[in-house]
């Protein structure tokens, strides 16, 4: 059973550090995502790569987040210097497809908590 | 007005009724819906995709008002285990738009 697989599943950490969040899409999938959620925004796209080229990165601030494909097995998603309002649980998907309203097979996501 | 809108409920059913909720979404153009099911803690997953004739899924039936902009979700004889949080999904200038979410609560 295929899964997308994300690390790591929880971190804490102090406000200015960096952080950084891997995930593995399911093998053989062409679109990857990353989506932060909060209980009061919801889930937001940050980023969305096509055959690990980014398409879409237009929900995420720049000067501290940066989304990367280094191969097709890898995403990672970098913070730099944390904040506390980027508490979140940022989830990975990744998607069979070329486009993006194709289904899309979530991580468990990491569970981010910025003191 | 967001562009996707759902009452955050918690909608509060008993076990066996049926439930209904909506999404309203704003962008006329949009041409791809999507239920996803989220329980607590966990990641959202594929529920349903909704077709503009609407369609059916064993207790689930999902419906597409292009008139009104909105796509509705109908759980039959709910089960405890229909207990989730309900996000629909809007494709709209070639990027998806999440809904905040519609929490459903079945009781015994």
């Amino acid at each position: 059973d295929a899964r997308v697989t994300q690390t790591p599943r929880h971190k804490v950490t102090e406000m200015g550090q960096e952080v950084t969040m891997r995930c593995q899409p399911i093998l053989g999938h062409n679109t990857v995502f990353w989506y932060r959620q909060t209980m009061m925004q919801g889930l937001e796209l940050l980023a969305y790569f096509r055959n690990r080229a980014p398409l879409d990165d237009s929900g995420m601030p720049k000067d501290r987040f940066s989304a990367e494909m280094p191969d097709a097995t890898l995403a990672t998603l970098k913070i730099q210097p944390s904040e506390p309002r980027d508490s979140a649980v940022y989830f990975c998907a990744s998607g069979p497809g070329q486009s993006s309203t194709d289904t899309q097979y979530f991580g468990p996501g990491t569970r981010l908590t910025v003191l | 007005r967001k562009e996707v809108e759902q009452d955050p409920g918690p909608f509060n059913v008993p076990e066996g009724a049926t439930v209904a909720f909506n999404c309203t979404y704003s962008n006329s153009a949009s041409q791809s819906f999507f239920w996803y099911r989220q329980d607590c803690r966990k990641e959202p997953k594929l529920l349903m995709s909704v077709y503009s004739s609407g369609n059916e899924d064993g207790r689930f039936t999902a419906q597409l008002n292009r008139a009104s902009q909105y796509i509705s979700l109908l759980i039959r004889d709910s089960k405890l285990s229909d207990s989730a949080t309900y996000l629909c999904v809007v494709m709209g200038n070639y990027q998806l738009i999440w809904g905040a979410g519609t929490k459903l609560i079945i009781k015994p």
